[in-house]
């Protein structure tokens, strides 16, 4: 099936570090969208993009749509303990019947 | 969000049973969609509807079934469960128009002993 490749698969962050992750995929995209979750929940919709080289904020949050419309990331400026979670990225491509195909996540841990 | 509820929350039953997991939304939805969650996988589509009474396949539907009877309601249904199906379900769904964002429930945690 479709693949998208979301990476890293885990990292550590420190109060008021910033984080960078990212989705590639050899497909082209005509949808990105980023989902955060929770221990126990469901994914929450964070941003959703739909034109290729835009690049959108929600808050600390700043997402961009790829030119090549492959690929996609995802930053989090000055993070807080409640960033901490799981973060997936999901496509919406022709290729599969129009349906979204999820990244297999970024788990973010808080430094000790 | 969409108003999404999933009943039950947490099952655990025994392989070769039948399992039936309901997902109820009140924000009238056209489209609504199994996934299922994996440790490295993702989330996977199993199923998914386009409206009452309509619906088609997903990437991983082998074993299940799903119906729907109403707008507001979308039934999952495992006919003789097996420990593969062991998993975290979600119910997500999205408004018909030209946006895609699918909006999630809370899941259901299954345990297939």
């Amino acid at each position: 099936g479709q693949q998208l490749n979301q990476s890293p698969q885990s990292m550590f962050i420190q109060e008021g570090e910033d984080v960078s992750m990212n989705c590639t995929s050899s497909s082209i995209f005509n949808t990105w969208l980023w989902y955060k979750q929770d221990p126990g929940e469901g994914p929450v919709l964070l941003i959703a993009l739909y034109k290729a080289g835009e690049l959108t904020s929600n808050g600390r949050l700043t997402a961009q749509f790829g030119i090549t419309r492959k690929d996609s990331f995802l930053n989090i400026s000055a993070s807080i303990p409640s960033d901490v979670g799981i973060y997936f990225c999901a496509g919406l491509t022709m290729e599969y019947g129009n349906k979204l195909v999820f990244g297999a996540g970024t788990i973010l841990r808080v430094k000790s | 969000d969409a108003g999404i509820t999933q009943s039950p929350r947490h099952k655990v039953t025994e392989t070769g049973t039948p399992v039936t997991l309901r997902c109820h939304q009140t924000e009238n939805h056209r489209y609504m969609y199994w996934y299922r969650q994996d440790p490295g996988h993702g989330l996977r589509l199993i199923h998914y509807s386009y409206g009452v009474k309509d619906t088609d396949k997903g990437e991983v539907s082998d074993g299940y079934s799903v119906s729907r009877s109403k707008t507001e309601d979308f039934l999952l249904t495992l006919e003789s469960a097996t420990s593969s199906q062991t998993s975290v379900y979600f119910c997500a769904t999205r408004t018909s128009g030209g946006y895609n964002e699918q909006f999630f429930g809370p899941g259901t945690r299954l345990t297939v002993l």
